[in-house]
């Protein structure tokens, strides 16, 4: 069974950009949530969508917002990018319901300049 | 506030020792605790979880012990292997994990030595 897959794995924007980070699942989840990386703050919680529904949000600011399609694949997009906003974003999949993620892709790592 | 506090940052062990990695939570709500391991260019991986409803769960190698009274827990791996080199994070959850936001702690970065 594959795994997460994200798309792009890098990507290097100006501050003031946008951009759209995509996740798909492992096939047969609906559940996605996503988690920003970084070495000073850790794994921090961003959102999760199940059935195209934002179930839960994390605490950042509105600059960062995220859909999810039918197929359950998911996209999330950074508004007017900050220099803070660098790190690694992590996708993770899961059934749906009372199960822990197990497994995350291997990220997109986005570099703000 | 950081709700998850994870000890040590970093940890080097022998080859066949055991590896202790400490947890403390804060929010007596948390009702589920589970242990990510972690590669270099790789995104996180579910090792082992518990719920507080038991003291232990082991896993081959590695075992979760918690302390429900003392609001901590930890994950000892035995007879640690090289393989076993990775950043190793605890988190926490409520409502039994089933909804996606986990409070991770800020990892622990292990280096077992041949």
């Amino acid at each position: 069974k594959a795994g997460v897959t994200q798309t792009p794995r890098y990507l290097i924007k100006t501050r003031g950009q946008q951009v759209t980070l995509s996740c798909s699942p492992i096939s047969g989840h609906r559940s996605v949530s996503w988690y920003q990386q970084t070495p000073g703050q850790g794994l921090q919680f961003l959102f999760e969508y199940f059935s195209e529904t934002q179930r839960n949000k994390g605490n950042f600011p509105g600059r960062f917002s995220g859909r999810q399609f039918s197929n359950s694949r998911s996209e999330m997009n950074v508004s007017t990018l900050e220099l803070g906003d660098s790190a690694l974003y992590l996708c993770a999949s899961r059934t749906g319901t009372g199960a822990s993620p197990s497994s995350f892709g291997p990220g997109t790592r986005l570099t703000v300049t | 506030q950081q709700q998850v506090k994870q000890s040590p940052q970093s940890l080097i062990v022998q080859k066949g020792g055991i590896s202790i990695i400490n947890c403390a939570y804060e929010n007596t709500a948390f009702d589920y605790f589970p242990w990510y391991q972690q590669f270099p260019g790789k995104g996180p991986a579910l090792l082992i979880a518990i719920r507080p409803d038991v003291s232990e769960k082991k896993e081959g190698r590695f075992t979760i012990s918690f302390n429900k009274s003392a609001k901590q827990f930890s994950l000892h791996i035995m007879d640690s292997q090289p393989g076993d080199s990775a950043t190793y994070f605890c988190a926490a959850s409520r409502h039994g994990g089933s909804q996606g936001n986990l409070i991770f702690g800020k990892g622990t970065k292990l280096s077992v030595k041949p």
